[in-house]
């Protein structure tokens, strides 16, 4: 049984940085497609970039395409992101994601993390 | 980009069939068939329910199926009942920018 296990809810101050990990158990780690996820408080879900362990090459959602980073570290079979220029809108749940291998966004999320919680508050 | 547009609630009454809606454009949902559906119950991660437009993973009940006709993708339940409430997101992979969309969400009450 796949499982995501992500790190703990982080309180962070506006133009601080927030990186946030994601380690999978239970299925091969490198040839699967991982994604980044976020909720803010009441709303919808929002794509935040997602990686194949396997090419090392990230895929990120143009909203974020200048703030983000998201790697992978296949030793230890956990996905990272890390988001820069924190501010008061990134507050959110991210939700780390699994999707079948293929083209990043093509495949369904198959499995979800539980989300970490990001509050971010002066 | 804009987020595919789904309406904000349905509802029906149990036994009753329901329809959300899914609308994009020929850049995602009309030029793809990587259409996904996700349900989310309050403070939980959201499940998977439909993928590629219309197939269903092991464990989701047939009552649930999708389609897609040009640029609008529909999720249809039928047989509601009262455990399916919740909200319903869907996704379509696009080429251009943010490689993945998401609706609003639809929120389903069984009345």
């Amino acid at each position: 049984q796949v499982q995501l296990v992500q790190s703990g809810a982080e309180v962070k101050k506006p133009g601080s940085s927030v990186k946030v990990s994601c380690k999978a158990s239970g299925g091969t780690f490198i040839n699967y497609v991982f994604g980044w996820v976020r909720q803010a408080p009441g709303q919808g879900l929002e794509w935040v970039g997602g990686i194949i362990p396997v090419f090392r090459s990230p895929n990120y959602a143009q909203n974020f395409q200048d703030r983000v980073t998201i790697s992978a570290d296949e030793s230890a079979s956990t996905v990272y992101m890390e988001l820069s220029g924190l501010r008061s809108e990134d507050t959110a749940v991210y939700y780390c994601v699994r999707g079948a291998a293929g083209i990043v966004g093509a495949t369904p999320f198959d499995y979800w993390g539980p989300g970490t919680l990001v509050p971010v508050s002066s | 980009q804009s987020a595919l547009a789904q309406p904000a609630s349905v509802s029906g009454s149990p036994g009753q069939s329901i329809t959300i809606s899914c609308t994009g454009t020929s850049r995602d949902v009309g030029a793809y068939d990587y259409v996904s559906w996700y349900k989310q119950h309050p403070g939980k991660a959201p499940q998977l329910m439909i993928y590629a437009v219309s197939n269903r993973p092991s464990g989701v009940p047939d009552r649930f199926s999708g389609s897609k006709s040009g640029n609008t993708a529909s999720l249809t339940i039928s047989g509601l009942q009262v455990e399916d409430e919740g909200d319903y997101y869907c996704s379509s992979y696009t080429h251009f920018g943010t490689s993945v969309l998401f609706g609003g969400g639809t929120t389903l009450t069984v009345l």
